[in-house]
């Protein structure tokens, strides 16, 4: 099993759309959790920190299944301009060394 | 500001030659980082330093020689690379690297080894 899984897409949708990613994370020790979004040939950025009670910046929510080892992130009234790879990011075990796992990657491609 | 800057951007060497990445941050982070990146793949961790020391090498060859000569640069120095070798190199920065701070990136150096 990997240490962190994403459905690979693509995801294809719409402008204006509300499309969800998941991620599951094989380590419960694990404490910190992230969501970066890479776009093509670029260095990853950091979309946003992943709290366990759930958090929001703008269009973008995210929340966290500490129970499940689940965790997601919802975008609303999609853009073009949201058009990426979006990487699940979790560290490894208990132990805070900032070693970092990122995913696979979800692909999002939005269509005018 | 969260930048962190990488040079060269570009970089084509033979298995036979010696050169250096560069990388560097003025945020004041302790943690510096260096990723590789294979395409449609995501970055795996080779490096961490903290407070300028080496504290993890993901078994990494040595024929990659990390160097943190401050708080501020970090270099990877390469040598009689591989073909597989070939890869996007990423450095990154965090405030702190014994807590799991966010990490910012750098835009990478695409590395072709010949």
């Amino acid at each position: 099993r990997k240490e962190v899984e994403q459905d690979p897409g693509p995801f294809n949708v719409p402008e204006g759309a509300t499309v969800a990613f998941n991620c599951t994370y094989s380590n419960s020790a694990s404490q910190s959790f992230f969501w970066y979004r890479q776009d093509c040939r670029k260095e990853p950025k950091l979309l946003m920190s992943v709290y366990s009670s759930g958090n929001e910046d703008g269009r973008f929510t995210a929340q966290l299944n500490r129970a499940s080892q689940y965790i997601s992130l919802l975008i609303r009234d999609s853009k073009l301009s949201d058009s990426a790879t979006y990487l699940c990011v979790v560290n490894r075990g208990s132990s805070n060394t900032g070693k970092l796992i990122f995913g696979q990657g979800t692909t999002l491609q939005v269509k005018p | 500001d969260t930048e962190v800057t990488q040079t060269p951007k570009h970089l084509v060497m033979g298995m036979t030659n010696k050169k250096s990445l560069k990388c560097e941050q003025h945020m004041g982070h302790r943690a510096m980082y260096w990723y590789k990146q294979k395409a449609k793949k995501p970055p795996e961790l080779m490096f961490v330093y903290s407070y300028e020391k080496l504290s993890i090498n993901e078994s990494v060859p040595s024929r990659f020689s990390p160097e943190c000569p401050n708080s501020s640069l970090l270099n990877l120095h390469l040598h009689a690379l591989q073909p597989e070798d070939s890869a996007l190199y990423l450095c990154a920065s965090s405030q702190r690297g014994e807590v799991t701070y966010e990490q910012y990136f750098g835009p990478g150096t695409r590395l072709t080894v010949t």
